[in-house]
């Protein structure tokens, strides 16, 4: 079965420093890998994705994530964060089979002044 | 881009009663919509997929007596709590398929049963 884990519950940063959230997943075949943002008492916005081709991938708001085959792995990055950057992120993949996406549990970036 | 208008966007009902929430893919046709709950400080997790003019396919564990889906047309899909009670209370999001791009997500509502 198709999962992902995020094994940070928070991750706390200053502004200005670069920022890393961890996503591993477990696919069988090819991975579909996504990342979005939730704001309290909002919905997802997505904010990037990889599919097939480079490995660094840039998304919206400076955002960029490294697909990483062997690990496994596919961390969300920003070179330099923002408070408003604050907000709870998560990685999903998708079901190659069924289009169902599967989230992992969240982690809460705080961007401390 | 492509926006999904979910309402409401909160809602607050008695116990016993039912609440229908709304989802219209404003600018692209959904065939396929997926509806999420989110417990609080938890991640979403799927109750159903919806396909338009088809039955939905609930998630083990999810009542479908309980959770109404219905996707009548390619632009819009309910989800009506019947019956709802306390332990209902929560973050319900729906997504709307668009091909080769993926998921857009409604801005959530905010149920809270009393």
């Amino acid at each position: 079965a198709q999962s992902v884990a995020q094994p940070e519950d928070q991750v706390n940063v200053a502004e200005g420093n670069p920022l890393t959230v961890k996503c591993t997943y477990s696919v069988s075949g090819n991975p579909y890998l996504f990342w979005y943002v939730q704001y309290p008492n909002r919905g997802l916005q997505f904010l990037l994705k990889y599919i097939t081709g480079d490995n660094l991938v840039k998304g919206s708001y400076g955002f960029e994530a490294e697909f990483n085959k062997s690990q496994t792995s596919f961390h969300l990055k920003k070179p330099s964060a923002l408070v408003s950057d604050s907000a709870l992120y998560f990685c999903a993949v998708r079901d190659i089979g069924t289009y169902k996406y599967i989230f992992g549990t969240g982690t809460r970036l705080k961007v401390l002044a | 881009g492509a926006v999904v208008s979910q309402h409401p966007s909160w809602v607050i009902c008695k116990s016993g009663t039912s609440v229908k929430i709304e989802c219209r893919s404003l600018d692209f046709q959904a065939t396929t919509m997926f509806w999420y709950r989110q417990f609080p400080k938890q991640s979403l997790m799927l109750m159903a997929t919806s396909n338009e003019g088809s039955k939905a396919t609930y998630e083990q564990g999810v009542e479908k007596d309980k959770f109404l889906i219905n996707h009548a047309s390619l632009t819009l899909s309910t989800l009506t709590v019947t019956s709802a009670h306390p332990e209902d209370s929560s973050f319900y999001i729906c997504g709307g398929l668009r091909e080769l791009y993926g998921y857009t997500f409604g801005s959530g509502t905010r149920l809270t049963v009393v």
